[in-house]
């Protein structure tokens, strides 16, 4: 789990609170994911960032505002959340290759996860 | 669109017996397939992928799957279980012609259980 990591492990909030969610890829990818999985429900995709500009929003919350600011490191705001948002959040890098954008054949690699709590 | 499909949310196996995940998919094109596992409170960890060539790819921890164009299956197998292969397995696929971001579909995951 070295090649990409993610911190905090845990997280504790309330939902007034403002919290940030770090993840940082060691693997040298141009293209960085945020997911959501929660209980009894399919891993969803939350953002997509490739060559650090978004690529897809997957018709997420404005609570959630991810960040890009450079290739290696993903961030994911929260702000005023709802318990319903408690989940594990993950994230995942992987090589994009450009000009030719979604033609790669690499593999997606995650982190191993925030574990969100919102009282 | 492309879509995955785990049937069984549980498979369960004893120790040393062969084991079979299910997986089907759709895409509207070729297919790129995949396979994660996922132990408690950890990450997806990479299984193995299906690209192109040999319909029979082997991967991580002696487990393979197959390919099969015709019933659109990718089924995750492996000859002889042990209790620490016990996790929750996931199928996923992307059309080869995809969008920028090379963005997977995941299934709902299947939880293997393997006792001793």
């Amino acid at each position: 789990e070295t090649g990409v990591t993610q911190t905090p492990r845990h997280l504790v909030m309330g939902m007034t609170n403002k919290k940030s969610l770090k993840c940082e890829q060691h693997l040298g990818h141009n293209a960085m994911y945020w997911y959501k999985q929660s209980a009894k429900k399919p891993l969803e995709l939350m953002f997509v960032y490739s060559l650090e500009e978004r690529v897809e929003n997957n018709s997420v919350p404005s609570r959630f505002s991810p960040e890009c600011p450079n290739s290696s490191h993903l961030f994911l705001h929260l702000h005023t959340l709802q318990p319903e948002d408690s989940a594990l959040y993950l994230c995942a890098s992987s090589q994009d290759w450009a000009p030719v954008p979604g033609f790669s054949t690499d593999t997606q690699y995650f982190g191993p996860g925030t574990r969100l709590t919102v009282l | 669109a492309q879509s995955v499909a785990q049937p069984e949310d549980q498979v369960n196996v004893a120790e040393g017996n062969p084991l079979t995940v299910k997986c089907t998919y759709s895409v509207s094109g070729n297919p790129y397939l995949f396979w994660y596992v996922q132990y408690p409170n950890r990450g997806l960890q990479f299984l193995l992928k299906y690209i192109t060539g040999d319909n029979l790819v082997k991967g991580s921890y002696g487990f393979e799957a197959e390919f099969n164009k015709s019933q659109t299956s990718f089924h995750l197998k492996k000859p002889s279980a042990l209790v620490s292969d016990s996790a929750l397995y996931f199928c996923a696929v992307r059309d080869r012609w995809g969008n920028a971001g090379n963005m997977l579909t995941f299934g709902g995951g299947t939880r293997l259980m393997v006792k001793p």
